[in-house]
């Protein structure tokens, strides 16, 4: 049982270059998020499904697109990478009462 | 809409208690989280509270729920090293899809 599983952990993007990063989660959740996080912000949330095939747009979604095609997947595009994308993002599924957390993406754009 | 609000900086020697305090604006929010962050890792769900409850106490963390001053509170008892880290507290509003709203995260450091 890996949990919630992020891939990359770490990237470097040139601004105006794409990208997708991709949570996967092996708990048969329903609800996945994907969040932000800045320094002295705490987390912001981007984007968050709550079913397969599903998708809804959160506190900060600009600039983000979401897939939501299977349900154990939850996939964060950047379509053309801005310096201010540059963030830690993390993503999250919930059971019932908790919400279990990956390991987070590390991602610069310069 | 809501606002969750932490102090950002908290230093306490080993042995001493840490109380980590945090205000939060929506009285309806249905559970609040404390979650626990340590250098270059996710997060980590310390405990949790229902809103009708008080205080829950989980081995050496207390929780104190304060719904008319919409304040929350979480005490570390005898700190240690090991529980340098940020923390993070969140509300979870009725019927937001189980969103949670964070505070800025108070960077807890524990002193030898």
């Amino acid at each position: 049982n890996a949990g919630v599983t992020q891939t990359p952990k770490f990237r470097v993007l040139k601004t105006g270059q794409s990208m997708t990063l991709l949570c996967a989660q092996d708990m048969n959740h329903e609800y996945m998020y994907w969040y932000r996080q800045d320094p002295g912000m705490g987390l912001r949330l981007i984007h968050y499904s709550v079913g397969e095939g599903t998708t809804a747009k959160g506190e900060v979604p600009d600039g983000y697109n979401v897939s939501r095609l299977k349900k154990q997947n939850f996939l964060l595009g950047l379509e053309s990478a801005a310096p201010s994308q540059t963030s830690v993002y993390f993503c999250a599924s919930w059971s019932p009462t908790e919400a279990f957390f990956g390991q987070g993406t590390r991602l610069t754009v310069v | 809409g809501e606002d969750v609000e932490q102090s950002l900086f908290l230093s306490v020697r080993e042995g001493d208690s840490s109380v980590i305090n945090c205000t939060y604006t929506d009285s309806s929010s249905t559970y609040l989280y404390w979650y626990k962050q340590e250098p270059g890792a996710g997060l980590q769900l310390l405990t949790y509270i229902f809103s009708n409850m008080d205080m829950k106490q989980d081995q050496r963390l207390t929780v104190l729920l304060n719904k008319k001053d919409k304040h929350l509170s979480l005490r570390i008892a005898d700190t240690q090293t090991g529980d340098s880290a940020i923390y993070f507290c969140a509300e979870r509003p009725p019927g937001s899809a189980r969103q949670l709203t964070f505070g800025s995260g108070t960077q807890l450091t524990v002193l030898p």
